[in-house]
């Protein structure tokens, strides 16, 4: 048990329509990255918050954004949905300051299904 | 182009003997590597953490080896159990306090009783 709760465990979307995923960090925790995860694939980075700013980005376009509120807690919306973002969503929390460790505490995911 | 590939895909091993993954990367200079085990529809969980400077950590039956000149992370799991079967991922870090990862695709591993 990570601490780190994301929800909904399970949806599936059509084709140009809007997901907003939701996550709860683990207690203590200032900083939330979202991943997204193909099947057979490793996670790939899609953004950073930290202080309820975005402070990192990976190659995925504008139509994925996100929020970081005042608790920590984050959404990632998607926006104008494609059969290829059907994935495993996944956020993780961790603590910025501790400049060797980078550990990251993983929820278990979203999955997304586009059709 | 950038790449991180892991030995193979599917691993099978008796218990009770070593397994050895292998993570190589490409056109990277990591800050550090990281090993994370994930269970079919779970998220990653982190296992062990090696910085550049670093050539070996252990934390219990787990070992980890970094050789930055060969580009490559060994990871070792001794005395191997059938409940150590699961899919094992290595990470890279770039830069030390910022958090985002580069994820190789995976070795799934099955100790065979």
């Amino acid at each position: 048990e990570t601490g780190v709760t994301q929800s909904p465990t399970h949806l599936i979307k059509t084709r140009g329509q809007q997901v907003t995923l939701r996550c709860s960090s683990q207690s203590g925790h200032n900083t939330v990255s979202w991943y997204q995860q193909a099947l057979g694939q490793g996670p790939q980075f899609i953004f950073q918050y930290y202080r309820e700013e975005e402070n990192g980005r990976g190659n995925f376009p504008p139509r994925f954004s996100g929020l970081q509120f005042p608790n920590y807690s984050s959404e990632l919306n998607v926006n104008a949905l494609e059969l290829d973002d059907s994935a495993l969503y996944l956020c993780a929390s961790s603590l910025v300051g501790d400049s060797h460790s980078g550990e990251l505490f993983f929820g278990e995911g979203s999955r997304l299904t586009v059709l | 182009s950038q790449k991180i590939e892991q030995n193979s895909e599917a691993l099978n091993i008796q218990e009770g003997k070593t397994a050895t993954l292998t993570c190589n990367y490409t056109n990277y200079s990591p800050a550090y590597l990281q090993w994370y085990r994930q269970d079919p529809g779970r998220g990653p969980v982190f296992l062990l953490l090696i910085r550049e400077n670093e050539k070996e950590k252990r934390k219990e039956r787990l070992k980890v080896t970094f050789d930055t000149t060969l580009k490559q992370s060994l990871f070792h799991i001794t005395a191997s159990q059938p409940a150590d079967s699961a899919t094992y991922l290595c990470a890279l870090g770039t830069q030390t306090g910022a958090n985002n990862l580069f994820f190789g695709t995976g070795t799934r591993l099955t100790v065979i009783p």
